[in-house]
């Protein structure tokens, strides 16, 4: 079993640059999620999916885009990129309703927007 | 609004000792509480939950406390080891999804 797998695991843009980071799960989880963390803050929850076809914004979503066509996978889409995107991006998966499940974390992709 | 605060940003014991994490909240009241390692280069691993009815948890050498009036948990790492140096999370219930401390970075010296 892999769990949670992201790629790339490192990534350099430049301002105004597209990229999709990639995100696939092999758990058949229905709940997946994006998280951002910056130095010394918490993660913050940027979107998530209750399940194929089923995506809402989480707490801090613009300049995101996210799709869920099938179970396994939950791409994040940044379009315009910019300096304040840079930060790291943790995918995750559960079984089911967030809180009373644990969360299932790839181990990163770590981008910089110069 | 909703903030969460762990007691400080790193944490260095004696080998043997007790490890004890706080995690404060405020302007919530969540039904469930998690706590999450995270090691430098790598996603947080879940390693306990709790509930709001459950005063405490255990799990081998760790143990987690939840004190709704206080607004607090507590996370204990007994006789701890080097390999237990990480950083540790908390992570509440929020309106269906969850919000994640800071952290708190501990090293165990040998």
């Amino acid at each position: 079993n892999a769990g949670v797998t992201q790629t790339p695991k490192f990534r350099i843009l430049k301002i105004g640059q597209s990229m999709t980071l990639q995100c696939t799960q092999d758990m058949n989880h229905n709940y997946m999620y994006w998280y951002r963390q910056d130095p010394g803050m918490g993660l913050k929850l940027i979107y998530y999916s209750v399940g194929a076809g089923i995506t809402d914004k989480g707490e801090v979503p613009n300049g995101y885009n996210v799709s869920r066509s099938t179970t396994e996978d939950f791409p994040l889409r940044l379009e315009l990129a910019a300096p304040s995107q840079t930060s790291v991006y943790f995918c995750a998966s559960s079984y089911s309703s967030v809180s009373n499940q644990p969360q299932h974390f790839g181990d990163g992709t770590r981008l910089s927007i110069l | 609004s909703q903030k969460i605060e762990q007691n400080s940003e790193a944490l260095n014991i004696q080998e043997g000792k007790t490890a004890t994490l706080t995690c404060n909240y405020t302007n919530y009241s969540p039904a469930y509480l998690q706590w999450y390692r995270q090691d430098p280069g790598r996603g947080p691993v879940f390693l306990l939950l709790i509930r709001e009815n459950e005063k405490e948890k255990r799990k081998e050498r760790l143990k987690v406390t939840f004190d709704t009036t206080l607004k607090q948990s507590l996370f204990h790492i007994t006789a701890s080891q080097p390999a237990d140096s990480a950083t540790y999370l908390c992570a509440l219930e929020w309106n269906n999804d969850m919000r994640f401390g800071a952290g708190t970075r501990l090293t165990v010296k040998p």
